[in-house]
């Protein structure tokens, strides 16, 4: 079956480390987006690639880092730099970044300060 | 700038009643418009969509019309059932990419 895998499901970051979230797919999609979901906040675009080597900020990039080295794979590092990691992270892809296309998410990663 | 702004939840019915979430936008240019479906500790999924004013999306008894005059695009269903109980969210897709910008999500909640 073809979708998302986005790992782990829970995860833990200790004070001024860097954790590294993983979303896979095998959709073919060209375009792969991270959105950050809070409570009562809705989802806010944190990075999102349009193609394999490039990627662009969202609205909320600072203290996140990708990287889009394969078309399958774009990983979320939350750096230390990011004052307020907890959230959930959702994953997505499309087939390209046109405006009606549908958006496939992952389960999303529930990270966590400890 | 774009936004979408929903209906606080969380909305409470009993099954078989009739369901309306409102939502209303705010856009620069003319945006496609979306409701999206998130269950319990999963992803989003798509529920409907419309590209134009007009145009009335639909899917699993879920419908939603895109009014250009009163920038809405209010989610209905006419009979809830229990297994419908989640989180709702509007979006909408301007200027050609897909970063969708999404409301705050309502949460609906179906009792038997």
């Amino acid at each position: 079956d073809g979708g998302i895998t986005q790992s782990p499901k829970y995860l833990f970051r200790k004070e001024g480390q860097n954790v590294t979230l993983s979303c896979e797919q095998n959709l073919n999609h060209d375009a792969m987006y991270w959105y950050r979901q809070d409570p009562g906040q809705g989802l806010r675009l944190i990075y999102y690639s349009q193609i394999v080597n490039d990627f662009q900020k969202g609205d909320i990039a600072e203290g996140y880092s990708v990287s889009r080295e394969k078309k399958e794979s774009f990983p979320l590092t939350v750096t230390s730099a990011q004052k307020n990691p907890t959230a959930f992270y959702l994953c997505a892809s499309s087939v390209s970044t046109g405006t009606n296309e549908k958006l496939f998410f992952g389960s999303g990663t529930q990270l966590s300060v400890l | 700038g774009n936004s979408v702004t929903q209906m606080e939840g969380p909305v409470t019915l009993s099954e078989e009643a009739f369901l309306t979430i409102n939502c209303t936008y705010t856009a620069t240019g003319y945006p496609s418009l979306f409701w999206y479906v998130q269950y319990p500790g999963e992803g989003l999924q798509l529920l409907l969509k419309a590209t134009k004013a007009d145009d009335k999306g639909s899917n699993k008894g879920f419908e939603a019309t895109y009014r250009k005059e009163t920038t809405s695009f209010h989610l209905e269903k006419g009979s809830v059932q229990v297994s419908d109980s989640a989180v709702y969210f509007c979006a909408l897709s301007d200027s050609g990419y897909s970063t969708l910008t999404f409301g705050k999500g309502t949460m609906l909640l179906v009792s038997p």
